[in-house]
């Protein structure tokens, strides 16, 4: 039972398409994230959504969009595709508890096993 | 913003030696710090994290310090075993707010049987 579950694993694509990647966590999380991994391993995140809402936007091109229709939800949508834009891009959880109505701890991340994005 | 300093970027060790995995961060508001392993194929998993009022956390095999003065944290591994061979991540990040986490480039470890 895949706590955080990303489709799909692999993709090949042209130079110029258009491509969206789904994430699903059944943790109960009520934040999530896209990130970005490059050939070097290098892991830099991309967007994090708390509630349905944008809370972290990283210097990002407009190509990129997410969308988080639920709190258990986070796809990202990438027009135009090019070369760079190959890596693997992993989605993740955590859970962020509240003290006093102030945030007190973000929590562990979970990631979901990536997906392979080739842009030929 | 933080950055993570990482080192080194690749280890091999004898199986049954000690690992020791350095890193350093800039943003002294930074309080949390966790490591995850990633094998490959697989997303990284937390395996430990140590938070800035605690100096050594230890967890079996594994151990993490935190000199908050320096600006720096270990990762140590005892008796390693080829399944610890994998990339391990630092990271920091300020609990306190939205969580951005900043990783360092990674270590691959390599114990050789």
């Amino acid at each position: 039972d895949t706590a955080v579950s990303q489709t799909p694993k692999y993709l090949v694509t042209q130079m110029g398409n258009d491509k969206s990647i789904k994430c699903e966590q059944n943790l109960g999380h009520d934040t999530m994230y896209w990130y970005k991994q490059d050939s070097k391993k290098f892991l830099k995140i991309m967007f994090s959504y708390n509630n349905k809402e944008l809370i972290i936007n990283e210097t990002v091109p407009n190509r990129f969009s997410p969308k988080s229709p639920d709190k258990a939800h986070l796809n990202l949508h990438i027009n135009s595709l090019e070369l760079g834009d190959s890596a693997v891009y992993f989605c993740a959880s955590s859970q962020l508890t509240f003290r006093d109505r102030v945030i007190a701890n973000t929590g562990e991340l979970f990631f979901g096993e990536g997906s392979r994005l080739t842009v030929l | 913003g933080e950055n993570v300093e990482q080192h080194p970027s690749t280890l091999s060790v004898q199986e049954g030696d000690s690992a020791v995995i350095k890193c350093t961060y800039s943003d002294s508001a930074s309080n949390y710090f966790p490591w995850y392993k990633q094998e490959l194929g697989k997303g990284p998993q937390l395996i430990i994290d140590i938070r800035s009022n605690v100096g050594e956390k230890k967890d079996q095999r594994i151990a993490v310090t935190l000199n908050k003065t320096a600006k720096h944290f270990s990762l140590h591994i005892t008796e390693t075993q080829p399944e610890d061979s994998a990339v391990y991540f630092c990271a920091a990040s300020y609990s306190g707010g939205y969580q951005k986490v900043t990783f360092g480039i990674g270590t691959k470890l390599q114990v050789i049987p």
